[in-house]
């Protein structure tokens, strides 16, 4: 299986700040890569896929960037709403789709 | 409005048999394949099964092979999970996700990329003596 691996796990942030997420794979996957944002009690919501592209009606503050087996998600200036946690997914392997270990957004 | 709704989720005793419901509406069911999403309490989200658009193919992590069965009735716009086996480890938060994709052309040829982009709430499943 393909390892995904998130850093940090948790970070705390303040209203305004600029965030980086990154996402690690064990072996290349080229740009088969999603972010999902999720909320407390709430299902996941995709925000971004092909590692870089935008989910429709997804606030332009949110970035993502990378490709082979280096990722990363960027908020540009942190929203009270953003504050959830982050998971990355690879979609290379699709008979074995995996999640990273997620990363927690927190409020400074 | 694009909508999954799960239910079927309860307490069970370890070695029991579950079988979830994924009711889908606003969208075309029959188009597209169907995943099973599932995230144990505090923890993170775990892929569990997926199933093409016509059920011709289903696929299946590890840690459920042989004991849990996907399956979709396209007349219904249903997807199920049948859990047989439980144990305590599949104590989780059940969502089923649609697939979508985009394909992307680039050196003569197009590659498709795959994400799941609606999630339900999902349904508890607890399995405790």
């Amino acid at each position: 299986d393909i390892q995904m691996t998130q850093s940090p796990s948790s970070l705390s942030a303040s209203v305004g700040d600029r965030v980086t997420i990154t996402c690690r794979a064990s072996q290349t996957i080229n740009n088969y890569l999603n972010w999902y944002q999720q909320k407390p009690g709430k299902a996941p919501k995709l925000l971004i896929y092909t590692a870089s592209s935008l989910q429709s009606g997804v606030p332009s503050r949110f970035s993502g960037s990378g490709s082979g087996t280096d990722f990363t998600l960027t908020i540009s200036s942190l929203q009270p709403e953003d504050f959830a946690t982050y998971y990355c997914q690879q979609s290379y392997n699709l008979l074995s789709i995996t999640f990273g270990q997620g990363t927690r957004l927190e409020i400074k | 409005e694009v909508q999954l709704v799960e239910s079927g989720g309860v307490v069970v005793q370890p070695g029991g048999s579950l079988r979830l419901s994924c009711a889908a509406s606003g969208f075309t069911f029959d188009d597209y394949t169907m995943h099973w999403v599932r995230q144990a309490p505090g923890k993170g989200l775990e892929w569990v099964s997926f199933i093409t658009w016509d059920g011709g193919a289903t696929y299946y992590a590890d840690s459920v092979k042989g004991r849990f069965t996907i399956s979709r009735d396209n007349s219904k716009n249903s997807l199920y999970l049948q859990m047989n086996s439980l144990r305590a480890e599949d104590t989780a938060l059940y969502f089923c996700a649609k697939e979508g994709y985009i394909a992307l052309s680039g050196s003569g040829r197009d590659s498709y990329y795959y994400y799941m982009d609606v999630w339900g709430k999902g349904t508890t499943v607890t399995v405790s003596s």
